[in-house]
């Protein structure tokens, strides 16, 4: 396995539903990143970790919920989301903070219904 | 105004054309410039960086202006595999900042 993976690939859930997003990278990476992708909508940061610490929480609504267990798994937790969620949801990784060249996953496609 | 702004397009252009993208951005403070491109359907990949002096990888030169905070894009003898979305990037706020802010991209369509 090489670069970054995502899980699942799509998703559909109802806002009353708890899911998570999985991500991992197999580049010895130190820093992760969450990024949405709605349509007609440049990508949104919504989190980054670095050596597994949350530097940057770009306003995000509680109803998402990072998780960064260690250096090469990032989590999305998700809780009673809206339709307006729906989006593509992308993971990317880099060396470190410094280092701005960022690889990104497949990402996981997201309905809220 | 916009953090970063491109081109709207979409560009549909012939095989073997030359085409221009052009990018403003608003963080004056941004150090690191990128050119990622996204196929459809598909995750952003990193093409180039953009430096001070300009850069040429093959048929792709990158220009930076940082007076007038203007980014460009040039690809020479367009292939049907450069049909692509591509994105205009910048570090910021803060030149230490983890942060890349993208713009929304501009379609190219390269045509038989």
């Amino acid at each position: 396995e090489t670069g970054v993976t995502q899980t699942p690939r799509h998703l559909v859930m109802g806002m009353t539903n708890k899911k998570s997003l999985k991500c991992e990278q197999h580049l010895g990476h130190n820093a992760m990143y969450w990024y949405k992708q709605s349509a007609k909508k440049p990508l949104e940061l919504m989190f980054v970790y670095s050596l597994e610490e949350r530097v940057e929480n770009n306003s995000v609504p509680s109803r998402f919920s990072p998780e960064c267990p260690n250096s090469s798994h990032l989590f999305l937790h998700l809780h009673t989301l809206q339709p307006e969620d729906s989006a593509l949801y992308l993971c990317a990784s880099s060396q470190d903070g410094s280092s701005y060249e960022q690889y990104f996953g497949p990402g996981t496609r997201l309905t809220v219904t | 105004r916009k953090e970063v702004e491109q081109d709207p397009g979409p560009f549909n252009v012939p095989e073997g054309a030359t085409v221009a993208f052009n990018c403003t951005y608003s963080n004056s403070a941004s150090q690191s410039f990128f050119w990622y491109r996204q196929d459809c359907r598909k995750e952003p990949k990193l093409l180039m960086s953009v430096y001070s002096s300009g850069n040429e990888d093959g048929r792709f030169t990158a220009q930076l202006n940082r007076a007038s905070q203007y980014i460009s894009l040039l690809i020479r003898d367009s292939k049907l595999s450069d049909s692509a979305t591509y994105l205009c990037v910048v570090n910021g706020p803060g030149a230490g900042s983890y942060q890349l802010t993208f713009g929304k991209g501009t379609k190219l369509s390269v045509i038989p």
